[in-house]
């Protein structure tokens, strides 16, 4: 039975550019949630989504926005990256929206240069 | 609001018990759970418990809820090695819904 899984795990970006992070829940479940990670932190909740829509969302700025497609699968995207977005992106997943239960992926390394 | 503080360093000995506290400020949790993070890897869902409970007990992990003083403890019985990492505090509440609410997390080291 796979758990969630994020791609890729490392990654370094310039100041400016846009970044794709991916995340493929837990068999069954249908439901990802976002969260940053920064260095000695806890993680912040950046958004979730279910049936394809983003349903919550945390204190994060426009340029992060998010996609779930149809096999439940859901992609991270944030654009005019700053050096403050240097974190480990956590992606968790859960059945049905609400749940109590989430499992968490090993997350991607985010360095902006 | 919505805030949960932890103690940032916890150092015991193998073989004893060893116990992380944690308080939150928002009265209307609905689950309290705790999580585990090792070095370079993302977080493991060790336990939770819903807010009507007092303790949890689960193999050497035991919880404890004191729901007046919203104080939350997990005590790891024979601490081990393998038990060296980050652990984290979370809640979720009545209004935040299925956002996680994390402490800054207390790192648990283990002496010989």
């Amino acid at each position: 039975d796979a758990g969630v899984t994020q791609s890729p795990t490392h990654l370094i970006k310039t100041r400016g550019q846009q970044v794709t992070l991916r995340c493929s829940p837990k068999s069954g479940h249908d439901t990802v949630s976002w969260y940053q990670q920064a260095l000695g932190q806890g993680p912040q909740f950046i958004f979730q989504y279910y049936e394809e829509e983003e349903r919550q969302r945390g204190n994060f700025p426009d340029r992060f926005s998010g996609h779930q497609f149809p096999n439940y699968s859901s992609e991270l995207n944030v654009n005019a990256l700053l050096l403050g977005d240097s974190a480990l992106y956590l992606c968790a997943s859960s059945r049905g929206q609400g749940t109590y239960e989430q499992y968490f992926g090993p997350g991607t390394r985010l360095t902006v240069t | 609001g919505e805030d949960v503080e932890q103690s940032l360093f916890l150092s015991v000995r193998e073989g004893d018990s060893s116990v992380i506290n944690c308080t939150y400020t928002d009265s209307s949790s609905t689950y309290l759970y705790w999580y585990k993070q090792e070095p370079g890897a993302g977080l493991q869902l060790l336990t939770y418990i819903f807010s009507n409970m007092d303790m949890k007990q689960d193999q050497r992990l035991t919880v404890l809820l004191n729901k007046k003083d919203k104080h939350l403890s997990l005590r790891i019985a024979d601490t081990q090695t393998g038990d060296s990492a980050i652990y984290f505090c979370a809640e979720t509440t009545y209004s935040s819904a299925s956002k996680i609410i994390f402490g800054s997390g207390t790192r648990l080291s283990i002496r010989p």
